[in-house]
C-alpha cells in the first residue's frame, strides 16, 4: 500500500514558539492531502485541505495564521503551529489522496503528538 | 458527506467474527463507504469501501444492504491486535483530488476483542 510519513512523531515545545510539521507521500503524488487534529478520547477533526500549488481551504474555526500550511510540491506538505499555546497540544493527523486511483482512498500518517509547555 | 451511525462500543472473543455495524440512511447514489481504523495513538488505517456489491479483502468483508442505508464490516477471525475504534465513512467517488473527497470522522466504534 502507499505510504505517508509525517514527522516528527512527537514534539515538546515553549510556548510561544512555532512548530512545523512534516507530511511526505512516500512512493504515490498527491495533489491533495489533509490535515487533522485530534484530542484525546475524541475523533479526528479535519482542520484543512492543502492543495498542491494553491492556497489551503481552512475548515470553519481553524484560524489560518496560526495553522499555516504550505503544499509545495505533489509529495511534500507541512504544517506550522505559529505562536503555540498549551490548548494547541494535540495529536496532528495528515492524509494524502493517491492521484489517478480510482475511487480515491486516503492513505494517513501516523501522527505527531504536540505538547506546548 | 452523509452522516453516520455506529454503536459506540463493542466487544468480541478472540478467534470469533467481529460484526461491525453502520447506518446511512441519507447516503447519496455516488457516494461509497469506507471503512478505516484506529488503533490508539496512530493514524487511521484504511481496511475497505464499497459502493454496492460486497467486499472482501485480507482484512475484512463489507456487506452493504440492497437500500445502501445501512452496512457490516465482518473481521472473520478477531485478534487481540484488531482492538481499535472502527469509523464507517460516506464520501463521494472521484479521482480527480479536492476537497470534495475529504473524510469526515464521526466518533466510531470502539471494538474491544477480549481473550
Amino acid at each position: 500500500g502507499a505510504v505517508v510519513s509525517q514527522h516528527p512523531s512527537w514534539v515538546i515545545c515553549k510556548s510561544g514558539t512555532s512548530v512545523k510539521i512534516e507530511c511526505r507521500s512516500l512512493d504515490f503524488q498527491a495533489t491533495t492531502m489533509f490535515w487533522y487534529r485530534q484530542f484525546p478520547k475524541q475523533s479526528l477533526m479535519l482542520m484543512a485541505t492543502s492543495n498542491e500549488g494553491s492556497k489551503a481551504t481552512y475548515e470553519q474555526g481553524v484560524e489560518k495564521d496560526k495553522f499555516l500550511i504550505n503544499h509545495a510540491s505533489l509529495t511534500l506538505s507541512t504544517l506550522t503551529v505559529t505562536s503555540a499555546h498549551p490548548e494547541d497540544s494535540s495529536f496532528y493527523i495528515c492524509s494524502a489522496s493517491k492521484i489517478g486511483s480510482e475511487n480515491e482512498k486516503l492513505f494517513f500518517g501516523s501522527g505527531t503528538q504536540l505538547s506546548v509547555l | 458527506d452523509a452522516k453516520t451511525t455506529q454503536p459506540p462500543s463493542m466487544d468480541c472473543a478472540e478467534g470469533r467474527a467481529a460484526n461491525l455495524p453502520c447506518n446511512h440512511s441519507t447516503i447519496s447514489g455516488n457516494e461509497y463507504v469506507y471503512w478505516y481504523r484506529q488503533i490508539h495513538s496512530q493514524g487511521p488505517q484504511y481496511i475497505i469501501h464499497g459502493l454496492k456489491n460486497n467486499e472482501t479483502n485480507e482484512m475484512a468483508s463489507l456487506i452493504i444492504t440492497e437500500d445502501r442505508k445501512s452496512s457490516t464490516l465482518i473481521l472473520p477471525h478477531a485478534t487481540l491486535r484488531d482492538t481499535a475504534v472502527y469509523y464507517c465513512i460516506v464520501r463521494v467517488a472521484g479521482n480527480s483530488g479536492g476537497s470534495n473527497y475529504k473524510l469526515t470522522f464521526g466518533k466510531g466504534t470502539l471494538l474491544t476483542v477480549n481473550p
